[in-house]
């Protein structure tokens, strides 16, 4: 079945460390896009990428950064420079033929202490 | 700049009744707008989405949305609640297709609580 792997389903951190979360998807989509989600403040878009070796910032980029070496993975790394990374992250894809449907992962829950 | 506001952060119904959530939206142009579910520590699930035509919207699981342009709205209805119907929803807009990618803005969520 085609779909979007994310992993760890839960990370722990230290403050002061900097953490990756995968995502990969099998759906041959080429949009992928990386949110944040924080209780009572719904989905931020933190980077999105179009193609392979091209990616764009969100709404909220600082902190993190991103890679797009292969259509099927996305990495996110949050870094130390990242205030407030304690949160619940969700990558999805678009077929480029309908970018506004975008297909969600399961989500990474990240605590950082 | 585009906005979503849903404005009850949580709604309780029981079983069998009928559920109307609320979406209001702000958007320049003809919006694009969806309906996304999520079940406790999951991800989104898309119910249904509006691009034009008819202004009622079927989706999935039973649940159909309405169009309002007059009132910017999307609201999201279902006639009779399952228990298994408690998530949290999400209303989003479509802002802007940047070539293959497209942006979404989204509220900030209504949690249903079904009672039984």
């Amino acid at each position: 079945d085609g779909g979007i792997t994310q992993s760890p389903k839960y990370l722990f951190r230290k403050e002061g460390q900097n953490v990756t979360l995968s995502c990969e998807q099998n759906l041959n989509h080429d949009a992928m896009y990386w949110y944040r989600q924080d209780p009572g403040q719904g989905l931020r878009l933190i980077y999105y990428s179009q193609i392979v070796n091209d990616f764009q910032k969100g709404d909220i980029a600082e902190g993190y950064s991103v890679s797009r070496e292969k259509k099927e993975s996305f990495p996110l790394t949050v870094t130390s420079a990242q205030k407030n990374p304690t949160a619940f992250y969700l990558c999805a894809s678009s077929n480029p033929s309908r970018t506004y449907e975008q297909y969600f992962g399961p989500g990474t829950r990240l605590t950082v202490t | 700049a585009q906005s979503v506001t849903q404005p009850d952060i949580h709604i309780t119904v029981s079983e069998g009744a009928s559920l109307e959530l609320r979406c209001n939206y702000s958007y320049g142009a003809t919006p694009y707008l969806f309906w996304y579910v999520q079940s406790p520590g999951q991800g989104l699930q898309l119910l249904l989405k509006y691009f034009s035509g008819d202004t009622l919207v079927q989706g999935i699981k039973g649940f159909e949305a309405e169009f309002k342009r007059s009132q910017s709205s999307f609201n999201l209805r279902k006639p009779s609640v399952h228990w298994s119907d408690a998530a949290e929803y999400f209303c989003a807009v479509g802002a802007g297709n940047t070539g293959t990618a497209s942006k979404l803005t989204f509220g900030t969520g209504t949690r249903l609580q079904v009672t039984l």
